[in-house]
């Protein structure tokens, strides 16, 4: 069985602050995993996604995640926070195995607050 | 229009009402999602369709009724609803078959049961 475990449902930081949001999988075969952000009153958006090409993945908005199979995790980092990264943030995770298809499992969503 | 489009993007009804939701993508995709985004709970898969087959259904009550005319539309049949149901409802659709997993989404339809 597959799930995803996000480690905080809150996180703050300053602005221009490093931004780590943590996921971990748990997955019997090799993972695709994601990161989703939804901003208020909006549906989610596709940041970035680990596919099992290489294991540092960049994304938009300046986000990048690295698969750590050894440590099953699929943290979510940014260098330096704005105002604007203030938002919910979702990992996922789904594999493929033959021909049946990758159904999204979903983390519980950390919230991002971002202070000036 | 582009992407994932839902809607109404907002919707008020009473328990005994009956209303729909709608969603359409243009993204060339085969597969369409509906999820359930309740405050303070994971987000739950309601129902899959795949080439317009159902291919899931994660335990609907029946006052949820899905239907996909084609690959392109989806809609969410409610009726005598109850407030729990209150939640915002996503739409999502992916290439399908061998690409299930990378799902995009449409801003959601938030409803409102009193």
């Amino acid at each position: 069985a597959q799930s995803v475990t996000q480690l905080g449902s809150h996180v703050s930081v300053s602005e221009g602050a490093l931004v780590l949001l943590r996921c971990n999988y748990s997955s019997s075969v090799p993972p695709y995993l994601f990161w989703y952000v939804q901003y208020p009153n909006q549906g989610l958006q596709l940041l970035l996604k680990y596919t099992s090409a290489a294991t540092l993945v960049k994304g938009i908005n300046g986000f990048e995640a690295e698969f750590k199979k050894s440590e099953t995790s699929f943290h979510l980092t940014k260098p330096s926070a704005h105002m604007s990264d203030a938002a919910e943030y979702f990992c996922a995770v789904s594999y493929f195995l033959g021909t049946s298809y990758g159904k999204l499992t979903f983390g519980q969503g950390t919230i991002l607050t971002v202070h000036p | 229009e582009t992407g994932v489009t839902q809607t109404p993007r907002h919707l008020v009804m009473g328990m005994t009402n009956k209303k729909s939701l709608k969603c359409e993508q243009h993204l060339g995709h085969n597969a369409m999602y509906w999820y359930k985004q309740s405050a303070k709970k994971p987000l739950e898969l309601m129902f899959v369709y795949n080439f317009k087959e159902q291919t899931e259904n994660n335990s609907v009550p029946s006052r949820f009724s899905p239907e996909c005319p084609n690959s392109s539309h989806l809609f969410l049949h409610l009726h005598t609803l109850q407030p729990e149901d209150s939640a915002l409802y996503l739409c999502a659709s992916s290439p399908g078959g061998r690409e299930h997993y990378e799902q995009y989404f449409g801003p959601g339809t938030r409803l409102t049961v009193t």
